[in-house]
């Protein structure tokens, strides 16, 4: 079974903090994703990496930055939290590369609270 | 990506087979149908996807429909864990990643 890891189920912060939050996959899959999900905005998302140490930004990056080091792990970075960023956080795999396979493995998501 | 049209809601006794209609009547030749569910408070997962061929995997079946503006998806035997939102999802494949975007989904509310 793919198994993809979120460092945190629950996290609060302080507005300003400098927040991280890990994902690992454990399947060799070529892409990772970082989502926000709010209530009544669905999926919206933030980064995605296709290859290590390589990034694209997807609909919303303002205010976040990512890191992929390698390739079983993707950091999301917020670098000074606000209180807009109060959200669910998913982390999301995809085999891609030459697998010819593109469906996406989620993690249990990190509920972020920035007060 | 197409635009897909589901039920908000539906109900299905426990053990009975759960069929989950999809519209997707605008659908492009090299566009695949997918299919995700959200169990509340968890993470989306993956359930199958196909192009125009039933598909079968160990969570469930696909059947789209011959000029594939439609699609089901069967869960066979349902249990109360199968309780979720499903999502169909209708995309051009993307081997570098592509993002995914949920509409609105069915309720799934299997009952004992």
């Amino acid at each position: 079974d793919v198994k993809v890891t979120q460092s945190s189920r629950y996290l609060v912060k302080r507005t300003g903090e400098k927040v991280f939050l890990e994902c690992v996959q454990d399947m060799d899959h070529e892409n990772m994703f970082w989502y926000r999900q709010d209530p009544g905005l669905g999926l919206r998302l933030i980064y995605f990496s296709y290859d290590v140490k390589m990034k694209e930004k997807g609909d919303i990056p303002e205010g976040y930055s990512v890191s992929r080091e390698k390739k079983e792990r993707f950091s999301l970075i917020l670098e000074s939290a606000s209180t807009n960023q109060t959200s669910m956080y998913l982390c999301a795999s995809s085999p891609g590369g030459r697998t010819g396979r593109d469906e996406q493995y989620f993690g249990p998501g990190t509920r972020l609270t920035v007060t | 990506d197409a635009k897909t049209t589901q039920p908000p809601s539906m109900d299905c006794a426990e053990g009975r087979a759960a069929n989950l209609p999809c519209n997707h009547s605008t659908i492009s030749g090299n566009e695949y149908v997918y299919w995700y569910r959200q169990i509340h408070s968890q993470g989306p997962q993956y359930i199958i996807h196909g192009l125009k061929n039933n598909e079968t995997n160990e969570m469930a079946s696909l059947i789209i429909t011959e000029d594939r503006k439609s699609s089901t998806l069967i869960l066979p035997h349902a249990t109360l864990r199968d309780t979720a939102v499903y999502y169909c999802i209708v995309r051009v494949f993307n081997n570098a990643g592509n993002m995914l975007t949920f509409g609105g989904g069915t309720r799934l509310m299997v009952k004992p």
